[in-house]
């Protein structure tokens, strides 16, 4: 089935620790995403990426990176520059808005 | 830059009645709009996408309106059960020179009672 899988569902992230999120797509979408969701919250932008080897900063890029070397897959390293990474974190794609877009089941990261 | 207002913020309605989900945006430069569901602790599912040429969509129960020139959309339920109660999310997609990106509503989190 085509969906988006995101991986792992739980992580726990010591202070100064970098870590990375999974994101990996088979619905052949040009388009990936990354939203943070803080609890009672909407969504809030990270990065995008439009095309394989190209990707933009969203609204809350600080202490964040991303990269795209593949259409498939675009992960999220999340540095120990950002000082408040305890959030749920959704991946999504879409192939412009031509048609909906989907979203993963999301990675929960911890600071412990 | 876009804002995305959903009110209220939460909604308690007994089985059977219709749920009337409101959201408001501010630039009416929009492609498109979807409204998506969301479960506790899970990812967003989406319900309905309409694009800014339309004026509704319809998916069963579910029916969204949509009036650019006053920045409204609007999501309807009709007869609701309880499986229904989620936090039900709405987001205004940009042109693809802005990256196609999605503006979110804070979300409407629906209870139904049985």
């Amino acid at each position: 089935d085509g969906g988006i899988t995101q991986s792992p569902k739980y992580l726990f992230r010591k202070e100064g620790q970098n870590v990375t999120l999974s994101c990996e797509q088979n619905l052949n979408h040009d388009a990936m995403y990354w939203y943070r969701q803080d609890p009672g919250q909407g969504l809030r932008l990270i990065y995008y990426s439009q095309i394989v080897n190209d990707f933009q900063k969203g609204d809350i890029a600080e202490g964040y990176s991303v990269s795209r070397e593949k259409k498939e897959s675009f992960p999220l390293t999340v540095t120990s520059a950002q000082k408040n990474p305890t959030a749920f974190y959704l991946c999504a794609s879409s192939n412009g808005g031509r048609t909906e877009a989907f979203f993963g089941q999301g990675t929960r990261l911890t600071v412990v | 830059k876009q804002e995305v207002t959903q009110i209220p913020a939460a909604l308690s309605v007994p089985e059977g009645e219709n749920l009337v989900l409101n959201c408001s945006f501010t630039d009416s430069a929009i492609y498109n709009l979807q409204w998506f569901r969301q479960d506790p602790g899970k990812g967003l599912t989406s319900l309905l996408l309409i694009q800014s040429s339309q004026r509704e969509q319809t998916s069963g129960r579910l029916n969204a309106s949509l009036d650019k020139s006053s920045g409204r959309s609007t999501l309807y339920i009709a007869a609701s059960q309880p499986g229904d109660s989620a936090t039900y999310l709405c987001a205004v997609g940009a042109f693809k020179a802005a990256g196609n990106k999605l503006t979110f509503g804070g979300g409407t989190r629906v209870l139904v009672k049985p």
